[in-house]
């Protein structure tokens, strides 16, 4: 079945700077590559997706970028905030099924 | 977006006793659903795909006469945690795919946090 790899685990950055969150995925077939946002006891938040006919995606300070042929796709936040501090989890899909497989989780602390 | 509710939010049982969950799709139809685990500080890890009709699909490992999953309609579907023992304490999250187009998304539940003492 599929698997993904997400690194690194923590992360930590000064307000305004780049953060980049990279995830590996084993089966070919996988074309769903969403990415949420989870808060401390709550529902996870989708953030931004990326489908496997794209190589790239934009929403305002957050990117996804997909290399098909490497199986790797990564979340790129822009100019972080503290309020950008959560864990971040990668997932994969196959098909319009919406059977997730998640990564490990990155904990992202943003600093003032 | 379409909104999935999940209740209990919290629920605290004893060991021994059953603990059902329920996940509701409130403004689409979910012919299928799916129930995560997460302990704490780690991944979403996938137990089971629940189909409207049918037995639900259970993930390696995870034990199906422990984990009872009925989706009776197409709006709702429930975790029934049987004979829970304090290993069995963990944050359970439900999820639907939405309804129609080739460009959805998975809708969450609020999560139940489960406590067996």
């Amino acid at each position: 079945g599929e698997n993904v790899e997400q690194h690194p685990s923590t992360l930590s950055v000064q307000e305004g700077d780049s953060a980049v969150i990279k995830c590996t995925y084993s089966d070919s077939a996988s074309n769903y590559f969403p990415w949420y946002k989870q808060e401390l006891g709550k529902r996870p938040q989708l953030i931004i997706d990326i489908r496997s006919n794209v190589g790239e995606k934009k929403d305002q300070r957050i990117a996804v970028t997909l290399n098909k042929t490497a199986k790797h796709f990564s979340l790129h936040i822009t100019e972080t905030q503290p309020e950008d501090s959560a864990v971040y989890f990668c997932a994969a899909s196959k098909g319009n099924t919406g059977k997730l497989i998640f990564g490990q989780g990155t904990t992202l602390q943003v600093k003032p | 977006g379409a909104v999935v509710s999940q209740h209990p939010s919290r629920v605290i049982c004893k060991s021994g006793t059953s603990v059902k969950i329920e996940c509701r799709s409130l403004d689409f139809q979910a012919t299928t659903m799916f129930w995560y685990r997460q302990f704490p500080k780690q991944s979403l890890m996938l137990m089971a795909t629940s189909n409207e009709g049918s037995k639900a699909t259970y993930e390696q490992g995870v034990e199906k006469d422990k984990f009872l999953i009925n989706h009776a309609s197409l709006t709702l579907s429930t975790l029934t945690v049987t004979s829970a023992h304090p290993e069995d304490s963990s944050f359970y999250i439900c999820s639907a795919w939405g309804a129609g187009g080739l460009n959805t998304e998975a809708f969450f539940g609020q999560g139940t946090r489960l406590t067996v003492v």
